[in-house]
Formats: structure tokens, C-alpha cells, sequence
């Protein structure tokens, strides 16, 4: 049974760093094929993604926000950590981790709200 | 602005058939069998419905259905069901090695 749960601060300051954790069960981020990515979703908006890094450390950003995170792993610990830097209010969302073979997402994480405000 | 296309809403009474098209470019709907769907009620996480464009994972009804003609995608979803009522997004695999998804689309049930 595959499960992903993402953890984090629920508010951030406008201008800090968000720091966010994926950590899953279920399969491994050693295993050929298998990746996690990251989604957002704005409150009343639409799904957006963020990154995907693979099994073998290859890592895929979003072109429009690739200069603001940074994707890593943790196959030991069952992790995937997300920073996303120069946080704005605009960046406020749910955020999502999920696990992907077949580059669609087939298991979700319950997502995570984070708020950006001073 | 989303890269795909996707109409904001569509709608259809019980048992009727509805199609959500999905308008990419050749670099990604038109170039690659890598689209998905996925259906999203109000405060869930999206679930995936179809993957490599027309595949359904275990467990989705076979009244949900998914295909591809040129740089549009699309779903069909027959037998409208009231819990039908949901989100639906498209996404697509890109030229850039990176995934996109659709602007949503809102399916009401009359």
C-alpha cells in the first residue's frame, strides 16, 4: 500500500524559504522508473506542477519557477524535500507530493496548506 | 495561464455522455502518449482516472474513457453518474521533459 504525507509550516513570511517534506511508504525512490513529484494548487485554482525527481537523482523543475526550488531525496529515510525560496502571497496553496511511474501520478499525498503573509 | 486548454466547465444530465477536450501543441499532447486525467472533488486530493492517454488504472469505471487525436486529448465520460460531479484536469508530458496540467474543467450533473 502506497501512502505519501507532506509536512511543513502552514504560514511563511513573504520573501522566506519554504521547506517542505514528503515522506512515504510503500515503495522505494531506489526502485528503476519510480519518481516524486510536487503539485500546488492555489485556492480556487487550478493544479500547477512544480518538480519530479527520479529514482536515479534526475531532477525536472518547472520552467517558470525552476530558479526558485530545488528537489532532493532521502532514500533512506523514505523522503523528498521541496525549498522553494523568495516566498510571495502568491505562492499560497496546497501543496501535494505524489508518486509517479508512468509520468502521471497514480497515488497523492492528503496536501498541505501553505499561507504566505506577513 | 495554463498550457493546456481545457474548457471551465461542462455539464450533463444522468445517464448522458460528456467529452473534455484538452488543446495542447505538438510539444507535448500532440508529441507524446503521456497524457493523464484526473478528477478532483471539492476538498480531496485529485485521483487519477486515465493515464497513456486511454489506460485506466484498476478500480476506475469503464465509463470513464480517454483518447487523442492530433494536439487535443480528451475525456469521455458516459453513464453520467451525480458522483460524477467533480474537477477534471489534464496533464501532458512535454518536449522540455517536464509535465503540464490543464486549466481544469468544472462537470456539473443537471
Amino acid at each position: 500500500q502506497i501512502t505519501l504525507k507532506e509536512s511543513g509550516p502552514t504560514l511563511v513570511k513573504p520573501t522566506q524559504t519554504l521547506t517542505l517534506t514528503c515522506t512515504f511508504s510503500g515503495f522505494s525512490l531506489s526502485t528503476s522508473g519510480v519518481g516524486v513529484g510536487w503539485i500546488r494548487q492555489p485556492p480556487g485554482k487550478a493544479l500547477e506542477w512544480l518538480a519530479l525527481i527520479y529514482w536515479d537523482d534526475d531532477k525536472r523543475y518547472s520552467p517558470s519557477l525552476k530558479s526558485r526550488l530545488t528537489i532532493t531525496k532521502d532514500t533512506s529515510k523514505n523522503q523528498v524535500v521541496l525549498t522553494m525560496t523568495n516566498m510571495d502571497p502568491v505562492d499560497t496553496a496546497t501543496y501535494y507530493c505524489a508518486h509517479t511511474e508512468l509520468l502521471c501520478f497514480d497515488y497523492w499525498g492528503q496536501g498541505t496548506l501553505v499561507t504566505v503573509s506577513s | 495561464q495554463s498550457a493546456l486548454t481545457q474548457p471551465a466547465s461542462v455539464s450533463g444530465s444522468p445517464g448522458q455522455s460528456i467529452t473534455i477536450s484538452c488543446t495542447g501543441t505538438s510539444s507535448d499532447v500532440g508529441g507524446y502518449n503521456y497524457v493523464s486525467w484526473y478528477q478532483q472533488h471539492p476538498g480531496k486530493a485529485p485521483k487519477l482516472m486515465i493515464y497513456e492517454v486511454s489506460n485506466r488504472p484498476s478500480g476506475v469505471p469503464d465509463r470513464f474513457s480517454g483518447s487523442k487525436s492530433g494536439n487535443t486529448a480528451s475525456l469521455t465520460i458516459s453513464g453520467l453518474q451525480a458522483e460524477d460531479e467533480a474537477d477534471y484536469y489534464c496533464s501532458s508530458y512535454t518536449s522540455s521533459s517536464t509535465l503540464e496540467f490543464g486549466g481544469g474543467t468544472k462537470l456539473t450533473v443537471l
